[in-house]
């Protein structure tokens, strides 16, 4: 399986600020990888997807970028509220079936 | 949207004894659900994909025999851990893919249990 890799450290940002998440994987590209955001205590819900051979995706404030060269995902918050305090979860499909497999995810905390 | 239902949302047990955790697809139909665990601070852990009308498939390293899946329905899976003990203390949640969807299309999860073995 991958390793994947999402700043344990929880990002701490100004309201109305930009902020900006890494998501890293190790081994084969997938053929996409999606984002999700948790709040505490419940499941997650998602966000975007990015296939392998897009660039860019963008939602409202939510940008993802895709970069299968770096094996790296960035995800993107745009003028940020405190009300996008949450966990972001990167997760990649694994197998033909759909089956993903989530990074830890990294807290945001957005102060007014 | 997509609604998936979990119960109970939290469950205390002794020791021993068995818990079952159900999840639902409230307003579409689900072939395939899939059943995780997650310790604070770390990721979600996939433990088996409940496919509705046949067997469980478990990841490695998780017990067939005590962590019971029954995907009985095409909106009803459930997950029944037997003889609990305190290391299987977690916070389990489902999640569910539209059956008009696609293998790619996003997961819908419930809100998760909050399970707690004394």
């Amino acid at each position: 399986s991958q390793k994947i890799e999402q700043n344990s450290e929880a990002l701490n940002i100004q309201e109305g600020k930009t902020a900006t998440l890494t998501c890293n994987y190790t081994n084969y590209s997938p053929a996409y990888l999606q984002w999700y955001r948790q709040d505490p205590g419940r499941g997650p819900v998602f966000l975007l997807l990015i296939r392998e051979n897009e660039k860019e995706k963008r939602k409202e404030r939510l940008k993802v970028t895709f970069d299968t060269t770096l094996k790296q995902s960035l995800f993107h918050i745009t003028a940020s509220q405190p009300a996008d305090s949450a966990t972001y979860l990167c997760a990649l499909k694994t197998d033909s079936w759909g089956k993903l497999q989530f990074g830890a995810g990294t807290q945001v905390v957005v102060t007014p | 949207g997509a609604v998936v239902s979990q119960h109970p949302s939290r469950v205390i047990c002794k020791s021993g004894t068995s818990v079952k955790i159900e999840c639902r697809s409230l307003d579409f139909q689900a072939t395939t659900m899939f059943w995780y665990r997650q310790f604070p601070k770390q990721s979600l852990m996939l433990m088996a994909t409940s496919n509705e009308g046949s067997k469980a498939t478990y990841e490695q390293g998780v017990e067939k025999d005590k962590f019971l899946i029954n995907h009985a329905s095409l909106t009803l899976s459930t997950l029944t851990v037997t003889s609990a003990h305190p290391e299987d203390s977690s916070f389990y949640i489902c999640s569910a893919r539209d059956r008009a969807g696609s293998a790619d299309s996003p997961l819908h999860f419930g809100n998760g249990t909050r399970l707690t073995v004394t």
